[in-house]
């Protein structure tokens, strides 16, 4: 399809695992974010890419956390030894360029369960 | 920093009654104002937007206008559908170099009933 395409949409590991998650925005689109939404919470901004580079990584939580993007398109965020804390829905949305006064285009997300 | 504040949900209406779901905001600078939705199984997408003070963004029979002197960006419809039942959530931009980052509010939860 042409929107925003994440997987996988459910996920439940055990605490102390791996897991990877991946975004492939809509093409084109240069800029990429990460947002987490936990229950009964807004969204949380997690790390924000152009093209390959992140110029703004501060919203991960801890190191346990980081993301890559390659070829300017998909991305993936990993994170390490999960903890219950890190239970929430991973939103991953794209835009043409960076600037704001456009919107954001966001997937349906990645539901993560850590028991 | 930039934080976002909307009336807490649940939300229910009848169908045709007048919706408002109120939402104020903390900024430096100048950020642009969105509207939100988030219909039951979709991604989040964009209701409406305003860019600068006294704007009224407008979609879909809803409307919002950025308030400076209130700091505020309240949402508001007429005459609700039960197809308008979603989570909505209200978001500024940051300013200068950093207007690629939203903040967003904790969303409210609206239900119409026929």
């Amino acid at each position: 399809g042409a929107g925003v395409s994440q997987s996988p949409s459910n996920k439940v590991t055990e605490k102390g695992k791996d897991v990877e998650l991946r975004c492939d925005p809509i093409s084109g689109h240069t800029a990429l974010y990460w947002y987490r939404q936990s229950l009964g919470q807004g969204l949380e901004f997690l790390i924000y890419f152009q093209g390959n580079s992140a110029p703004d990584k501060s919203g991960l939580p801890s190191d346990r956390f980081s993301a890559e993007r390659t070829g300017g398109s998909v991305s993936t965020l990993t994170i390490q030894r999960t903890q219950q804390e890190d239970s929430a829905v991973y939103l991953c949305a794209s835009s043409p360029d960076g600037t704001n006064t456009g919107e954001l285009f966001f997937g349906e997300g990645s539901r993560l369960t850590v028991l | 920093g930039n934080s976002v504040t909307q009336m807490e949900g649940p939300v229910t209406l009848s169908e045709e009654a007048f919706l408002t779901i109120n939402c104020t905001y903390t900024a430096t600078g100048y950020p642009s104002l969105f509207w939100y939705v988030q219909y039951p199984g979709e991604g989040l997408q964009l209701l409406l937007k305003a860019t600068k003070a006294d704007d009224k963004g407008s979609n879909k029979g809803f409307e919002a206008t950025y308030r400076k002197e209130t700091t505020s960006f309240h949402l508001e419809k007429g005459s609700v559908q039960v197809s308008d039942s979603a989570v909505y959530f209200c978001a500024l931009s940051g300013s200068g170099g950093s207007n690629y980052k939203l903040t967003f509010g904790k969303g409210t939860l609206l239900t119409v009933n026929p």
